[in-house]
């Protein structure tokens, strides 16, 4: 099946503790995306990817850091300088970057929980 | 960065009744997106207009964009309980957000049987 996988489902981390958030992709998309979901609340960008080897800060970086050394992955690193990090988080791809009018494809959503 | 913000935040209907949602936004776009969320759920895909198109539909959904008024609205007909989610406009592109994906705060619809 092709689609966008984000693991683990559930997350917990202790305070100080750096963690990483898993997301592959097999649709070949080249554009990939992070974004954070607080209760209630819309999705904030963190960082997204136009093409391998690059990426960009979203709204939100700060505390938070990427790689995209794969075109099927875009690996999250929650740090301990991310002072709230507890919430959903989304992992997005598109087919490619700029002005090319597609939809993105979401995965299922990391839920993480600072302990 | 912009973002879309989206009217009313809550809204509750019952079974069989029409259901309207809004987005506004402030700069120019390259497309407009609906998606909607199903609670503790990933985003599903729903409906992409784009700047140059003023309406368009997909089975019970109608989302029309006027680009003057900087605003979209997406019309749920007869709506049913498994309609029941969150419903999210994003904004691609325009003046500082060239391929970002921006989403606005979203609507919560509750569908009463």
């Amino acid at each position: 099946d092709g689609g966008i996988t984000q693991s683990p489902k559930y997350l917990f981390r202790k305070e100080g503790q750096n963690v990483t958030l898993s997301c592959e992709q097999n649709l070949n998309h080249d554009a990939m995306y992070w974004y954070r979901q607080d209760p209630g609340q819309g999705l904030r960008l963190i960082y997204y990817s136009q093409i391998v080897n690059d990426f960009q800060k979203g709204d939100i970086a700060e505390g938070y850091s990427v790689s995209r050394e794969k075109k099927e992955s875009f690996p999250l690193t929650v740090t301990s300088a991310q002072k709230n990090p507890t919430a959903f988080y989304l992992c997005a791809s598109s087919i490619a970057w700029g002005p090319m009018n597609t939809e993105a494809f979401f995965g299922q959503g990391t839920r993480l929980t600072v302990v | 960065s912009q973002q879309g913000e989206e009217d009313p935040q809550a809204l509750s209907i019952q079974e069989g009744e029409n259901a309207t949602m809004n987005c506004s936004y402030k700069t120019s776009i390259n497309n407009l997106q609906w998606y909607r969320q199903n609670s503790g759920r990933g985003l599903v895909h729903l409906i992409l207009i784009r700047s140059n198109e003023r309406e368009k539909h997909s089975g019970r959904l109608r989302v029309t964009l006027d680009t003057s008024k900087k605003s979209s609205s997406l019309l749920i007909t007869a709506s049913r309980a498994a309609d029941t989610a969150s419903y999210f406009c994003a904004l691609e592109g325009g003046s500082g957000n060239t391929g970002k994906l921006i989403f606005g705060q979203g609507t919560t619809l509750q569908v009463k049987p």
